[in-house]
Order: structure tokens, then C-alpha cells, then sequence
């Protein structure tokens, strides 16, 4: 039973381009969540996804960021005309409707996105 | 004021020593995670507590929900124990356990053999 799936693990962008990030949540999972860790910063919530339903974007960004859910495939986090502020880690999570246990909210191993 | 402050931000400790964490927060929750996250690393959760204790191996966390504190030790510490240890809180949302996560600033941890 393979975990939250994120790739790629490593992105290097120059400034203007666009980044896509994917994220694939653990079977049996229905909801996904995207964080963003700024450099020497604490992760911060970005946006709550069900299967093509956006739940709370309040933490994602006015402009150049969008996230998806389709219900078929990965959930994706579409950052347009990139700049260097916002070279990051970016970590999604997934879980069940309900959460009981620990196991029930299952991190990926992030992707580290570097802009030049 | 962050709606969850951990202590101490550093903690440096030699091996074999008794550890802990603290994690106060301001708002109501439905749970409360602790998280694992090695330098360059994914995050692993530790814990997922609503109440009382919790113990896995060597690593307990404990929460007051009246204090709105939790707290997570390790015994017996090790240097592979060294990482970044964040707190974490669900709150409400319309009568159900909200998924989204409000984090703390995050504890460095580092055992010294």
C-alpha cells in the first residue's frame, strides 16, 4: 500500500516559467492538502481539496496559484510565472473522511521547488 | 500571536537524556498531531491524540485539552532522534473534525552522543 506519492522530489524553474506539482494521496484516501515551507519558516496550510471540489483555499496566494483535484489522477498544484520567493518545499497530504488514527493523515515526502 | 507556540525552539541534548516538548495552543481542536521531520526529509506523524496519553516505544505524548497544552517526551534519547518535532492542530469546521492542520514553529532537536 504505497504512501502519499509526490513528484517530482527536486523542481529547478527560471523566474517566468511555470511549475507543476503532483500528488497522488494513499488509496482510500479522499482529501487532499497542500503546505508550503518557506525557507527557516513553518509549514503553512495552502489549500484543502475533495475530489473536484476545492473545500478552503485561504492560504493559497491571490495570483499564479491554482490547485486541482480531478477525478481522475493526481491532485495539482499549478504555480504560474514562477519567482524566487517562491523557491520552497512543498509537502501534500491525504486522508479519509474521518481521521481516527495518526495513520489516517499520511504526509508525502514533499517536493523542493527551486526557482533560478 | 501564533494559534500554536511550541518550546523550546532549540533543544540540545547529550544521549541517554529525558526529553520534552512542549505545544500550547489558543484555539479549540479536534486533535492534535505530532509530527517528524528530518533535515531535507517528508514528514512522518507520530501521534495523533484527542485526549489522555499516547505511547509508542520510546516517544509519549500527553494532552490537557482544559490547558490547551500538549506535551511529547522521549526517553532515552539518541542521536537518531535528532530532527525537527512539530505540533500541529485540527480544529472544527460545522460540527466535524476539520482536516486542515495549523502548525507550530517546530522544536530542532539535536542528541549529542
Amino acid at each position: 500500500n504505497a504512501g502519499v506519492m509526490q513528484n517530482p522530489r527536486h523542481l529547478v524553474r527560471r523566474r517566468g516559467q511555470e511549475a507543476r506539482l503532483r500528488c497522488s494521496p494513499m488509496k482510500g484516501h479522499s482529501h487532499v492538502y497542500w503546505y508550503r515551507q518557506l525557507p527557516e519558516e513553518g509549514l503553512k496550510f495552502m489549500v484543502y481539496l475533495q475530489k473536484e471540489n476545492i473545500i478552503d483555499e485561504s492560504g493559497m496566494p491571490k495570483e499564479r496559484f491554482s490547485a486541482e483535484f480531478p477525478k481522475e489522477g493526481p491532485s495539482i498544484l499549478r504555480i504560474q510565472q514562477v519567482v524566487r520567493g517562491d523557491s520552497a518545499a512543498y509537502f501534500c497530504a491525504s486522508s479519509p473522511p474521518v481521521i481516527e488514527t495518526n495513520y489516517g493523515y499520511t504526509f508525502g515526502s514533499g517536493t523542493r521547488l527551486t526557482v533560478v | 500571536k501564533n494559534e500554536v507556540e511550541q518550546s523550546p525552539q532549540n533543544l540540545t541534548a547529550q544521549e541517554g537524556e529525558f526529553i520534552t516538548i512542549n505545544c500550547s495552543y489558543s484555539v479549540g481542536i479536534s486533535a492534535l498531531h505530532w509530527l517528524q521531520q528530518h533535515p531535507g526529509g517528508g514528514i512522518v506523524s507520530l501521534f495523533m491524540l484527542s485526549s489522555g496519553k499516547k505511547k509508542h516505544g520510546r516517544l509519549i505524548a500527553t494532552i490537557n485539552i482544559q490547558e490547551k497544552h500538549s506535551s511529547l517526551h522521549i526517553t532515552a534519547s539518541h542521536p537518531r532522534d535528532s530532527a525537527v518535532y512539530i505540533c500541529a492542530v485540527r480544529s472544527w469546521a460545522g460540527g466535524t473534525s476539520y482536516g486542515k492542520l495549523t502548525f507550530g514553529q517546530g522544536t530542532i532537536l539535536t542528541v549529542h552522543p
